[in-house]
């Protein structure tokens, strides 16, 4: 099935460690992005890719770096995991032409302990 | 900075009626707004887009008005179904790449 697929679903991680959230779409989308959802919060922007080759920080990108690795995927690290970053996050990308709106991924439920 | 608002109370109605869903914004008026039905731990899905030039849109069973004067969108689901239950979240497009997401309001519809 076309779209975006995210793994791992499900992480526990301690303070500390580190992880790689991956993400790949089949679209041929040019843009991708980084979200989390917390409780009562709207998705918020970590980075996202308007392109291969680029990335740029969105709203919430501290302590978090990502990769667009070639037009398909696009990765969210974690060098050092807080309890804060405790989150459900979701890839998404999008085509820009007129009418479009984001196809997300299916999320991955990360807890920091 | 723009904020959206949606009403964080979930609705409740019968099957059969109409549900409406708010989203409030503030500040400037964005070039579109959309709006996303999502279930329970699975990731957003777009339903619908309308520009700022647009009254009203129409999809199947769906309807979403924007009111630049009153910075307000409304989603309305005619004819409810038990399956129409899930969260539905306003998202405004703010420029460039960026678009910010309000925090969704739960919608319950009762058989």
């Amino acid at each position: 099935n076309a779209g975006v697929t995210q793994t791992p679903k499900f992480q526990v991680l301690k303070t500390g460690q580190s992880m790689t959230l991956q993400c790949a779409q089949d679209m041929n989308h040019n843009s991708m992005y980084w979200y989390r959802q917390d409780p009562g919060m709207g998705l918020r922007l970590i980075y996202y890719s308007a392109s291969e080759g680029t990335t740029d920080k969105g709203e919430v990108p501290n302590g978090y770096n990502v990769s667009r690795l070639n037009k398909r995927e696009f990765s969210l690290r974690l060098e050092s995991a807080a309890p804060s970053q405790t989150s459900v996050y979701f890839c998404a990308s999008r085509d820009h032409r007129q009418g479009y709106g984001y196809t997300f991924g299916s999320g991955t439920r990360l807890t920091v302990v | 900075s723009q904020k959206i608002e949606q009403n964080s109370e979930a609705l409740n109605i019968q099957e059969g009626k109409t549900a409406t869903l708010t989203c409030n914004y503030t500040n400037y008026s964005p070039a579109y707004l959309q709006w996303y039905r999502q279930d329970p731990g699975r990731g957003p899905v777009f339903l619908l887009l309308i520009r700022e030039n647009e009254k009203e849109k129409r999809k199947e069973r769906l309807k979403v008005t924007f009111d630049t004067t009153l910075k307000q969108s409304l989603f309305h689901i005619t004819a409810s179904q038990p399956a129409d239950s899930a969260t539905y979240l306003c998202a405004l497009y703010t420029g460039g790449f960026k678009t910010i997401f309000g925090a969704g309001t739960r919608l319950f519809v009762k058989a």
